[in-house]
Parts: C-alpha cells; sequence; structure tokens
C-alpha cells in the first residue's frame, strides 16, 4: 500500500541538539509538506516543496531547515536556533497539480526536550 | 491572507444525536475546502472535500456544502457513533500560491454510549 512514513514516532532532544525527522512518501507525489502540531491549536506550516532540489519556507521556518534531494523523501531538522521545538510534527504530501487535491499526511514525529 | 474559524470545543453529544461543527473561511479567489479526521496519537486523515460553490462533500455518514455566499463548510452527520470521537479539522487550499493548507484550530468531538 502507498503511503507516508514518518520516523521515529517519538523523539527526545537535547539543550543545544539538532534533531532530523523523516519523511518519506511512496505515492509519487511531486509536492511534500511539513506541519507543526501544538495543543489546541491547528496546523502551522514549517517548509514546503513542489518539486525535488526546491523548497519554500512557510509560515514558521525559523530554526528549522529542510533538504529535497529525492522526490520520495524530505527530512526536517530541528535545529537549537529553534528554542520551543516541543510539538507533534506532521508530513504530508500531494500531486499538487491544480491546488484542489487533497494532502496526505504520515503519522506523526513527537518532539519532546529532554 | 487566508484563514479558517471553527466553532470551540469540546463538543460532546450522545451516540445517534444529530451533529454540527461550523466552519467559516476567508480567502481570495475560490480555494478548495476540506474536512479532515485526527484520532488520537495518528495524523489526519481526510474526510471529505469540496472544489466549487453548492459542491457538497460526503463520506461516511459526514456531509459538508460549499457555501460561497456564507462563506462557510459546515460538517454534518445525522446520526453520530462514539467511534466518531476525534478532533476535526477543516482546511483550505491556497491554489494561487503556496498550494499548502490553511487549517482551523480543530473541534474536539466526544461521542457518548
Amino acid at each position: 500500500d502507498g503511503g507516508i512514513t514518518q520516523s521515529p514516532k517519538y523523539l527526545f532532544r537535547k539543550e543545544g541538539q539538532n534533531v532530523t525527522l523523516s519523511c518519506e512518501q511512496n505515492l509519487n507525489h511531486d509536492a511534500m509538506y511539513w506541519y507543526r502540531q501544538d495543543p489546541g491549536q491547528g496546523l502551522r506550516l514549517i517548509y514546503y516543496s513542489q518539486i525535488v532540489n526546491d523548497f519554500q519556507k512557510g509560515d514558521i521556518a525559523e530554526g528549522y531547515s529542510v533538504s529535497r534531494e529525492k522526490k520520495e523523501s524530505f527530512p526536517l531538522t530541528v535545529t537549537s536556533a529553534q528554542k520551543n521545538p516541543t510539538a507533534f510534527y506532521l508530513c504530508a504530501s500531494s500531486t499538487d497539480r491544480d491546488g484542489n487535491q487533497p494532502q496526505h499526511f504520515g503519522d506523526g514525529t513527537r518532539l519532546s526536550i529532554l | 491572507g487566508n484563514s479558517v474559524t471553527q466553532m470551540e470545543g469540546p463538543v460532546t453529544l450522545s451516540e445517534e444525536a444529530f451533529l454540527t461543527i461550523n466552519c467559516t473561511y476567508t480567502a481570495t479567489g475560490y480555494p478548495s475546502l476540506f474536512w479532515y479526521v485526527q484520532y488520537p496519537g495518528e495524523g489526519l486523515q481526510l474526510l471529505l472535500k469540496a472544489t466549487k460553490a453548492d459542491d457538497k462533500g460526503s463520506n461516511k455518514g459526514f456531509e459538508a456544502t460549499y457555501r460561497k455566499e456564507t462563506t462557510s463548510f459546515h460538517l454534518e452527520k445525522g446520526s453520530v457513533q462514539v467511534s466518531d470521537s476525534a478532533v476535526y479539522f477543516c482546511a483550505l487550499s491556497d491554489i494561487t500560491g503556496r498550494r499548502a493548507l490553511t487549517f482551523g484550530s480543530g473541534t474536539r468531538l466526544q461521542v457518548q454510549p
């Protein structure tokens, strides 16, 4: 079955440490997205990529970085510059042909500070 | 910019009750509208969508109609079940720019037996 795989499911970060969240899809989708979810809030866009080797900042990109070297992979690095990283992180993908297509989501990674 | 406003939860209903979760939006142009559902500890699943005015999306007994005149996309179900307990998100797509979704803050539904 096609889908999006996020790993790990739980991740702990120490002070001053960078951590990387994995996102892999086998849906052959061009576009991929990273969202952050805080309790009681909706999802906020961190970064997005509509094609390989290209990505754009979303609404809350500070303290995060991404790469898109392969169509199926879109890893997110939470850097030490992100002072409040504790949240639920969701990766999504879509065909993005005309903006009318839904996004498919992974099961998320929960990041906490040690 | 684009925005989505949902009714605050939690919404607590008895099994077989009628459900309405209100959603209104502000957007440039004519975005597509979506309802997603999130079960505890999981990602979001698409529940239904509508791509133009007066379209009705439906799935698993849930329905929502794209109302351009009232900029609304309210979610309804005639008879809820305990298994419908989850958080529901209304979202719209930005068809003119980055093609990402703008989400409402979510509404938690609790259905009691």
